[in-house]
């Protein structure tokens, strides 16, 4: 079955710590994007990438990282830095235009 | 940037009953206006979307209607049922640019 796998689905951090979220993708997609997702929002960019190798920001890209070293993975970094951790994160990636596959999402509390 | 605004945040309605849920988009430039469908504790998948040069389209018990002159778009479901209820999300997109620009979602509850 093809997809997007996102791990880990919960997630608890204390403050201070850095946390990497998992997003891997057997769909040969090339574009892949992180969300974040809070109550009563909409989604919002973190960060995307079109090509291995090469990402850029989205519009809340403070407090966190992301590497695309192989098509599949995209793995998404949350920072000490970033000062409100405590969401709901969702992977995408596209492949036909303009059509986005999510993952099942991870959420992620600050105790 | 564009700006995307989506009407009720929550909603409920009687099985059998039509929804209809509103977004509002400020870039006349964007031209993709795809709508998602957030079961409880899962990721968005798209339901139905619609290009600028179309003015409705539709997929059995949902459509969605644009009217480029206003900038609004509007998903409509008709006989809901109650694996209806979740949260709907519309979005807007230019051809060309990575990013999507999401409402803020809509809680639908279908009571049967």
């Amino acid at each position: 079955d093809g997809g997007i796998t996102q791990s880990p689905k919960y997630l608890f951090r204390k403050e201070g710590q850095n946390v990497t979220l998992s997003c891997e993708q057997n769909l040969n997609h090339d574009a892949m994007y992180w969300y974040r997702q809070d109550p009563g929002q909409g989604l919002r960019l973190i960060y995307y990438s079109q090509i291995v190798n090469d990402f850029q920001k989205g519009d809340i890209a403070e407090g966190y990282s992301v590497s695309r070293e192989k098509k599949e993975s995209f793995p998404l970094t949350v920072t000490s830095a970033q000062k409100n951790p405590t969401a709901f994160y969702l992977c995408a990636s596209e492949g036909s235009v303009n059509v986005l596959t999510f993952g099942a999402g991870s959420r992620l509390t600050v105790l | 940037g564009e700006n995307v605004e989506q009407h009720p945040s929550t909603l409920s309605v009687q099985e059998g009953d039509s929804a209809v849920i509103k977004c509002t988009y400020s870039d006349s430039a964007s031209n993709y206006f795809p709508w998602y469908k957030q079961e409880l504790g899962k990721g968005p998948q798209l339901i139905i979307d619609i290009r600028s040069n179309v003015g409705e389209k539709k997929d059995q018990r949902i459509a969605v209607t644009l009217n480029k002159t206003a900038k609004h778009f509007s998903l409509h479901i008709t006989e809901t049922q109650p694996e209806d209820s979740a949260v709907y999300f519309c979005a807007a997109r230019f051809d060309n640019f990575n990013k999507f620009y999401f409402g803020s979602g809509t809680k639908l509850n279908v009571k049967p």
